[in-house]
């Protein structure tokens, strides 16, 4: 059971679009959404992050929204670059118990910025 | 650079063995996360541990075992290794004082191989 799905394997942009990726859940309990990026042959590096009391949260050149009623969140690029290229997962969380914190992840998406 | 460090970055063996792989965490962070990434598949939650207890435990197999040490660094120890065991096996921490629980910091992972 996939608790986080991202259904597009691929992304293709033209440098200086914006670039949007896309996730959807399905566990009503999740309470905090994050975005990471990885490059091959190495670990996964923290974007971006929204808990559930937000619907929007912008950072520099990315922006995530939540939609709560949708179970949809997903990240703009804006504008995209050929750096941008990687590998982008979405998670989610929620508390177990006390400083229990689990991540669920999507299958990530690979996003190529052309130039 | 996440400041989680992990060794060794390659590991092969053959079926039957057991392998030990090692995490430290970023300085001030309590919190490691195991995960593992098979071919072509997002990351699977294994286990946490909250400063030296256990935490969350996710689809981890019973012949898969972690601890987290009072100096907080982690191992992971995987006996009767099978070849489908072959994928990247990543620790991330969380848990600094002041920062967001969630939000995890990865590093570069163990690439291990069953023959």
């Amino acid at each position: 059971d996939q608790q986080v799905k991202q259904n597009s394997p691929s992304l293709s942009v033209q440098e200086g679009r914006i670039s949007i990726l896309n996730c959807d859940y399905t566990n009503s309990m999740f309470d905090y959404f994050l975005w990471y990026k990885k490059y091959p042959a190495e670990g996964p590096t923290f974007l971006i992050s929204i808990s559930s009391i937000k619907d929007k949260n912008e950072d520099g050149r990315f922006t995530v929204f939540l939609n709560k009623s949708a179970k949809h969140l997903s990240l703009h690029i804006v504008p995209s670059q050929p750096g941008d290229s990687a590998v982008y997962f979405c998670a989610a969380g929620y508390s177990i118990r006390g400083s229990a914190r689990q991540l669920t992840f999507g299958s990530g998406t690979q996003l190529t910025v052309l130039p | 650079d996440s400041g989680v460090t992990q060794t060794p970055k390659h590991l092969i063996t053959a079926t039957g063995q057991r392998v030990t792989l090692r995490c430290s965490p970023r300085s001030g962070d309590l919190s490691v996360y195991w995960y593992q990434q098979s071919l072509d598949q997002g990351l699977q939650f294994l286990i946490q541990y909250y400063n030296g207890e256990e935490r969350a435990k996710g689809n981890i197999l019973e012949r898969f075992s972690a601890q987290q040490f009072p100096d907080l660094h982690s191992e992971l120890n995987l006996s009767s290794l099978e070849l489908g065991d072959s994928a990247l096996y990543f620790c991330a921490s969380s848990a600094r004082q002041n920062s967001p629980l969630y939000e995890q910091y990865f590093g570069p992972g163990t690439r291990l191989t069953v023959t």
